[in-house]
Formats: structure tokens, sequence, C-alpha cells
């Protein structure tokens, strides 16, 4: 069954810390993965798309990385802001019918003062 | 910047009430999409649409849905008879065409509460 699982599903760090968010995934054959930022009650936003060649891709402060290998993502966030509160979620899509864009469940992210 | 817009931003309906989200795709995207997320839930795939027909859909998209793009820039879900589980957020999203991966961008979101 197509899957995709993230860890941990809630983390509250100080600002200014940098945190690392997990994404594992059992979609196959794969096509690409996607990170979205979720602000409460807004729609997602993307952050990064990596196909599986790629292993890693930045956006600022955010550092995606892909292991295509062993089915394992990670989101890096550097020096966190306060704006950094939200629900990240991974997207995996595969390259068969009923595989376009399965979600993660997110990780909520709260950064304190 | 173009951006995907849904209205209302809220309805309120009683159950069995039919109900219709409406999106603004931006506007030289060729693919469209719903989805859903359940209040603490993740997001749920519904339905695609291209070419004016349906490309896809899952499995939670039964015949109490419908999905149409009446004018060339609306694109519509229709809950005919609303249910209590079908309090959620609706997500419309749309691409630019196929090409993978594809930049898909998603609007604020419909908020429908079944009462």
């Amino acid at each position: 069954k197509n899957q995709v699982e993230q860890s941990p599903q809630s983390l509250i760090i100080l600002e200014g810390k940098n945190c690392t968010l997990q994404c594992n995934y059992t979609v196959s054959p794969f096509s690409n993965l996607r990170w979205y930022k979720q602000d409460t009650g807004r729609g997602p936003v993307s952050l990064t798309i990596m196909t599986f060649s790629e292993n890693t891709k930045s956006n600022g402060r955010y550092t995606a990385t892909l292991d295509a290998d062993t089915k394992q993502s990670s989101l890096h966030i550097t020096a966190s802001q306060l704006s950094d509160s939200a629900s990240y979620i991974c997207v995996v899509s595969g390259w068969q019918a009923g595989t376009a864009l399965i979600f993660g469940k997110g990780t909520t992210l709260s950064v304190s003062s | 910047e173009p951006e995907v817009t849904q209205t209302p931003s809220h309805q309120v309906t009683q159950m069995g009430q039919e109900v219709i989200l409406r999106c603004v795709p931006i506007s030289n995207h060729l693919y469209f999409y719903w989805y859903r997320q359940i209040l603490g839930q993740k997001v749920e795939f519904l339905v695609s649409f291209y070419n004016n027909e349906i490309s896809e859909k899952s499995e939670i998209f039964d015949d109490q849905f419908s999905v149409e793009r009446p004018d060339g820039s609306n694109f519509t879900l229709k809950i005919r008879s609303t249910k209590l589980e079908d309090s959620a957020m609706y997500f419309c999203a749309s691409r630019l065409d196929r090409v993978t991966p594809g930049e898909l961008f998603f609007g604020e979101g419909s908020r429908l509460t079944v009462l």
C-alpha cells in the first residue's frame, strides 16, 4: 500500500534553533517528493520538489534531502523563526494511476521565543 | 502573483442540503484538483480534472460528489446531499501541465461545516 509516514508528529523548538523533520514513504514506482508548509487554516504552500535524481534542494532556510534507495526524505530548517510555526507536509507522487500526490499527516512545528 | 481563489471561505449547511464550492484556478493552468482535509487529519485526494473531464478520482469521490468547469474559468465541486462526515476543509489546486514534477498551487480552502 502506498503510504507516507512523517516524524515526529509534533515538535517544539526555540527561535533561532535548527530542526529536522523526517519522511518515509512506500510509494512505488516513485516519481517525486514535495515538502509543503501549511499554516493553520490555510492552503499548503510548496517549499521544495525533488525527483529521484535529486539528493538535496534548498529554498532559503529550508533544505530538503532525498534518498530514493531507502525511500527517506528530510526537511532541515535553519535558524528557525516564529513564522516557521506551521504544519510541514511531505507529499509523494508515483508514476502509476492512483498515486497522484499521497500526503503524509504532517509534522506540527511550534517555534517559541 | 497569480493565485488560486476559492469561495466561500466558510459555509455552514444542514445535513442533506446541496453545497457548491467554487474555485478559480490560475488562468493558464490546465489541470485542476480537489482535495479535502478533515480537521486534524491529512490532506486527501478527491478528484483531478483535465480537458473538461475527470481524469482520476478517489474512493471518497462517490456519487454524491460532482465537478464541472461551467464557464472556462470556474471549477466547482458539488456535494448533492451533505452528510455530517463531509465537514472538512476543501482545497482546490491547479497546475500548468502534466510535466513531472510540475508545481501544484493550492487555494486557501473552503471550510464546510455540516450540522
